[in-house]
């Protein structure tokens, strides 16, 4: 079964202890994302990778990190988290396919089921 | 300047009628527009993707674009009490080559029986 599998799917923590959560995905796509959703701001892109060690800061990277060391796996790393990281967490992926003028389509998005964190 | 715009609503309609969705974006070279349907506590899932000017079908689902004046509606016809969720606009624009897209923050949809 094509899926984005996210965990944990509910953290609580507490202030500056590391945590990561990981995402995988087995649809071999090329582009990955994290973002968090917060009650009326909607999705707001924390950072996104359109391949192996490629990847790039979205709207709001601080204090996150990311890496993509292989293609299937986009771990998200909290290295001090604080309690405005409280959120829902989600990772996706896509084909980066190939569109107009040659750029790379990226929107049809598949959604992981998403990370509740908690930070006291 | 937000770059995608959708009412918060709630929009509430009676089970069965037709419910229209709008949403507008300010980059005016987007290229690919996307509708996601998103349940309480649930991930959004793709529901429909246009790229052209006009309409698109899918069963009880159309996608309508006009890039000129940068609107892309989605229209839910024979609405069901299972329709009840935010509707995400999502729009691609265009960043050092790739596209990445941007999310509009949803309009909320109730059809009551």
């Amino acid at each position: 079964e094509a899926q984005v599998t996210q965990n944990p799917r509910y953290l609580i923590t507490v202030t500056g202890k590391k945590l990561t959560v990981t995402c995988s995905q087995n649809m071999n796509h090329e582009y990955m994302s994290w973002y968090r959703q917060d009650p009326g701001l909607g999705l707001r892109q924390i950072y996104y990778s359109m391949n192996v060690e490629v990847t790039d800061k979205g709207d709001v990277p601080e204090g996150y990190k990311v890496s993509r060391k292989e293609k299937r796996n986009f771990p998200l790393i909290l290295e001090s988290p604080s309690p405005n990281q409280t959120s829902l967490y989600f990772c996706a992926s896509s084909l980066a396919q190939s569109g107009l003028a040659g750029a790379l389509n990226t929107g049809e998005l598949f959604f992981g089921e998403g990370s509740r964190l908690t930070v006291l | 300047q937000k770059e995608v715009e959708q009412n918060s609503g709630p929009l509430s309609v009676p089970e069965g009628a037709i419910a229209s969705l709008n949403c507008t974006y300010s980059d005016r070279g987007s290229q690919s527009f996307f509708w996601y349907r998103q349940y309480s506590g649930k991930s959004p899932e793709l529901i429909m993707s246009i790229y052209s000017n006009g309409d698109k079908e899918d069963g009880r689902f159309t996608a309508q674009l006009n890039k000129a004046s940068q609107y892309v509606s989605l229209l839910i016809r024979d609405s069901q009490p299972s329709d009840s969720a935010t509707y995400l606009c999502a729009v691609n624009r265009g960043t050092g080559g790739s596209y990445i897209p941007t999310f509009g923050r949803g309009t909320s949809l109730i059809v009551h029986p």
